[in-house]
């Protein structure tokens, strides 16, 4: 059974930092992408960026929205995606959802709430 | 900027049909966007439907079908069911990055 797992979200203050993980179990990990999506409160779904596996050369690619203050890297040793988000502004609160593939996006994770806020 | 323009909400009929669009602001959606299209509903993950524009998923109902339609994809649900009342949010592939349309609250009443 295919299975993702995102942890770490929580309360951060505008201008700090988070990382999420994604846990994946049930496909190989390593032949695949991974995505982040978020979506706050009431709002619709926003593609946050991706990374391609080791044949792809772990290529990654986000929204202009995230670029340049969000990461996204992967153990595959350890089947975890992760999304580091630096430079946090409250309009980065979401819940932030994974999910695999680079065509399909057919496996979902339940989602992490992230709250920037002072 | 890239925009993804979806009906914001459409109403039809238990057992009825409904077509839902996704356009771009670049232009007409092709198979090249490999539009995916996913249904939410309150609370939920999002659930894939449908990708390459036509495909679907093992789990996907037979009524729910994808296509592309005067250059736009769509989304077409036959003999509706009442559980299908959610937000339908379609993908559209930007050669490398991905933009979500705004989603179509679909009721059925």
């Amino acid at each position: 059974e295919v299975q993702l797992v995102e942890s770490g979200g929580g309360l951060v203050q505008p201008g700090g930092s988070l990382k999420l993980s994604c846990a994946a179990s049930g496909f190989t990990f390593s032949g695949s992408a991974m995505h982040w999506v978020r979506q706050a409160s009431g709002r619709g779904l926003e593609w946050v960026g991706r990374i391609r596996s080791k044949a792809n050369s772990y290529a990654t690619a986000y929204a202009a929205s995230v670029k340049g203050r969000f990461t996204i890297s992967r153990d595959d040793s350890e089947n975890t995606a992760y999304l580091q988000m630096n430079s946090l502004k409250a309009e980065d609160t979401a819940v932030y959802f994974c999910t695999r593939s680079d065509i399909t996006f057919d496996y979902w994770g339940q989602g992490t709430l992230v709250t920037v806020s002072s | 900027q890239t925009v993804v323009t979806q009906e914001p909400s459409l109403t039809v009929s238990p057992g009825g049909t409904v077509t839902l669009t996704c356009a771009s602001s670049t232009g007409a959606v092709t198979s090249g966007y490999y539009p995916n299209w996913f249904q939410q509903k309150f609370g939920q993950a999002p659930r894939a439907l449908i990708y390459s524009t036509s495909n679907k998923h093992s789990w996907t109902p037979a009524r729910f079908s994808g296509s592309l339609l005067g250059g736009k994809a769509a989304l077409t649900l036959s003999g509706v069911q009442p559980e299908d009342e959610a937000e339908y949010y379609c993908l559209l592939y930007y050669g490398g990055a991905w933009v979500f349309g705004g989603g179509t609250k679909l009721t059925v009443l």
